[in-house]
């Protein structure tokens, strides 16, 4: 499978637990984005990497929030602290050049915080 | 006013109409625009994209795009029981320092029923 993965698919956690979702990329893709979508919404952008570089941060992306992408290639994303309003997908893309603006998912990372 | 608006559904049509999804942006500098199928529970899965004025086909589905009156629409023809799904439209901003993110609507929900 050559696809976006993300992991875990699923997580619960309890309110204040810290918590990490990883996504690995498609193969050779150096641009990677993180979003958010909670029921009846549209995706919502959170942080943007090329290569290793975290380029744009969401105000969405507060400071209980740091993603990182360690030598380029898979990325986490960690939430610090977690509260109930943290329950939502997370979503990562990836897109392979400057001249393609197509974005592929991953299958996302469902957190539900109690 | 919302960045990017799509009809706010839900939408029926019976199996073989077209169906016609909406969105509107307010961003006049916008580039580039996708519609995105996404299945309950699941992630976004790329469906379309168009870049420049008119009709795009692929298949059973046709894009249009109209940057003066910044509205983007897709055309579902021969729907099927299997296009029931919340659609997405979702633009890429102007300006060097979007880097590509995309701003997505709240999703048409579409049922097709037999």
């Amino acid at each position: 499978d050559t696809g976006v993965s993300q992991d875990p698919r699923h997580k619960i956690t309890k309110r204040g637990q810290n918590v990490t979702f990883r996504c690995d990329p498609i193969s050779e893709h150096n641009r990677l984005y993180w979003y958010r979508q909670t029921l009846g919404q549209g995706p919502e952008f959170l942080t943007y990497f090329q290569n290793e570089a975290q380029l744009e941060k969401s105000r969405l992306l507060s400071d209980r929030f740091s993603a990182e992408r360690p030598k380029g290639s898979f990325s986490t994303l960690e939430i610090q602290r977690t509260e109930q309003g943290d329950s939502a997908m997370y979503l990562c893309a990836s897109n392979p050049r400057f001249d393609a603006d197509e974005q592929f998912f991953g299958p996302g990372t469902r957190l539900t915080v109690l | 006013q919302k960045e990017v608006e799509q009809n706010s559904g839900p939408l029926s049509v019976p199996e073989g109409a077209i169906a016609s999804l909406n969105c509107t942006y307010s961003d006049r500098g916008s580039q580039s625009f996708f519609w995105y199928r996404q299945y309950s529970g699941k992630s976004p899965e790329l469906i379309m994209s168009i870049y420049s004025n008119g009709d795009k086909e692929d298949g059973r589905f046709t894009a249009q795009l109209n940057k003066a009156s910044q509205y983007v629409s897709l055309l579902i023809r021969d729907s099927q029981p299997s296009d029931s799904a919340t659609y997405l439209c979702a633009v890429k901003g102007a300006g060097g320092t979007s880097y590509g993110k995309l701003t997505f609507g709240q999703g048409t929900i579409l049922t097709v029923h037999p």
